[in-house]
């Protein structure tokens, strides 16, 4: 079945780094690529999304980059701070039979004052 | 706040038992998804309804069911519930943009079930 891979499980970086999440996609009528943050006991929440007909999007120090060919998309976190840390999950949906999202397994993110 | 609401917010149960989760999507969104995390797991899709109808279904168990209400808000149905089950349920909610269109889902603040 479909799936969606996500590497680091666990990144740590220093205050000011950048953080760099990747996430790669199995079904290629995909067309549509969220990002979520979960902070320790909330649901996640929207960050940064992409679609198929881009390949960058970015937001403040958030950018996300998508390549079609290689099924793999991108999460950049610049300038990164203390309340970055949080759970980030990629996701990729098929608008085709019911807008099944699949989420990657999570990377948690600490980043050190 | 994503203007989803889940109830309750913490359920603890024993082995055996059933129960039931409740989901109020954000006003105008007409589809709702189900998920289950497992600790220090990722999301697992369980179920989306979509304007009262079942429109996508994942790994979800024999022993769990939902359903989508007229006013959409939506019930998940856990029963003879096992030690595995303890997990946070989320919901989420979505528009319907057009057949083909994006799938923006915003998520509930989640209920944390224990089965004891």
């Amino acid at each position: 079945g479909e799936n969606v891979e996500q590497h680091p499980s666990t990144l740590s970086v220093q205050e000011g780094d950048s953080a760099v999440i990747k996430c790669t996609y199995s079904d290629s009528a995909s067309n549509y690529f969220p990002w979520y943050k979960q902070e320790l006991g909330k649901g996640p929440q929207l960050i940064i999304d992409i679609r198929s007909n881009v390949g960058e999007k970015k937001d403040q120090r958030i950018a996300v980059t998508l390549n079609k060919t290689a099924k793999h998309f991108s999460l950049h976190i610049t300038e990164t701070q203390p309340e970055d840390s949080a759970v980030y999950f990629c996701a990729a949906s098929n608008p085709a039979g019911g807008f099944k999202t699949i989420f990657g397994a999570g990377t948690r993110l600490f980043v050190k004052a | 706040d994503s203007g989803v609401t889940q109830t309750p917010k913490h359920l603890i149960t024993a082995t055996g038992q059933r129960v039931t989760l409740r989901c109020s999507p954000r006003s105008g969104d007409l589809s709702v998804y189900w998920y289950q995390q497992s600790l220090d797991q990722g999301l697992q899709f369980l179920i989306q309804y979509y304007n009262g109808e079942e429109r996508a279904k994942g790994n979800i168990l024999e022993r769990f069911s939902a359903q989508q209400f007229p006013d959409l808000h939506s019930e998940l149905n856990l029963s003879s519930l096992e030690l595995g089950d303890s997990a946070l349920y989320f919901c989420a909610s979505s528009a319907y943009r057009g057949a083909g269109a994006y799938n923006e889902q915003f998520f509930g603040p989640g209920t944390r079930l224990t089965v004891l």
